[in-house]
């Protein structure tokens, strides 16, 4: 069963820290998997997008990395701001026909 | 530069009553477009996907229906709302094989 687990549900850090967010899938076969970022009462938007033959793609202070052989994929937050309090969706794309399949998401909290 | 639009933006509804939620898209043409609903504390759950005017695919069994009347407009709607309808509800679309979905601002959907 096409499956994108994401972890921790939530998280809470301080501003100006390093956190990281997970995600393992079990969508096979497998065309590329994306993360979003969907602040609270929007609709989400594209952070980066990663194919099996990339292992890491930065964005700003974004930077995600792809293991094709383990299936799992990290989001790394680095100098944390507390606009980047949100919910970050792991969305795995499938290689055949239309198919997504998204995470339930991590809840960031950024505090002062 | 291409923009999607919804509304309404917050929707509180009876138990019962229809619903018609629309999306429009602006600045592109034969869009691929998807609705999809997010409960509280849930993911994305992908209700409709569409590739083209009178063309409509559904993921899951429901009570909702899904229309395209025209090309760059997807109406979601039910004839009598039921109380887990409620969610916050999403329009996307992508342009061809091109895998980046941009989002919508979303509705909140309160059925009472």
């Amino acid at each position: 069963k096409n499956q994108v687990e994401q972890s921790p549900q939530s998280l809470i850090i301080l501003e100006g820290k390093i956190c990281t967010l997970q995600c393992n899938y079990t969508v096979s076969p497998f065309s590329n998997l994306r993360w979003y970022k969907q602040d609270t009462g929007r609709g989400p938007v594209s952070l980066t997008i990663m194919t099996f033959s990339e292992n890491t793609k930065s964005n700003g202070r974004y930077t995600a990395t792809l293991d094709a052989d383990t299936k799992q994929s990290s989001l790394h937050i680095t100098a944390s701001q507390l606009s980047d309090s949100a919910s970050y969706i792991c969305v795995v794309r499938e290689n055949t026909g239309n198919q997504f399949y998204f995470g339930t998401g991590t809840s960031l909290t950024v505090i002062p | 530069s291409q923009t999607i639009h919804q509304w309404p933006a917050t929707l509180v509804q009876p138990v019962g009553s229809p619903l018609s939620l629309e999306c429009t898209v602006e600045g592109t043409s034969n869009p691929n477009l998807y609705w999809y609903r997010q409960a509280a504390g849930r993911g994305l759950q992908l209700l409709f996907y569409s590739v083209g005017i009178g063309q409509i695919s559904s993921e899951v069994p429901q009570n909702l229906s899904a229309s395209r009347p025209q090309d760059r407009q997807f109406i979601l709607s039910s004839k009598k709302l039921l109380l887990s309808d409620s969610g916050f509800y999403l329009c996307a679309w992508s342009w061809g094989r091109e895998d980046t979905q941009y989002f919508g601002p979303g509705t909140r959907l309160t059925v009472l």
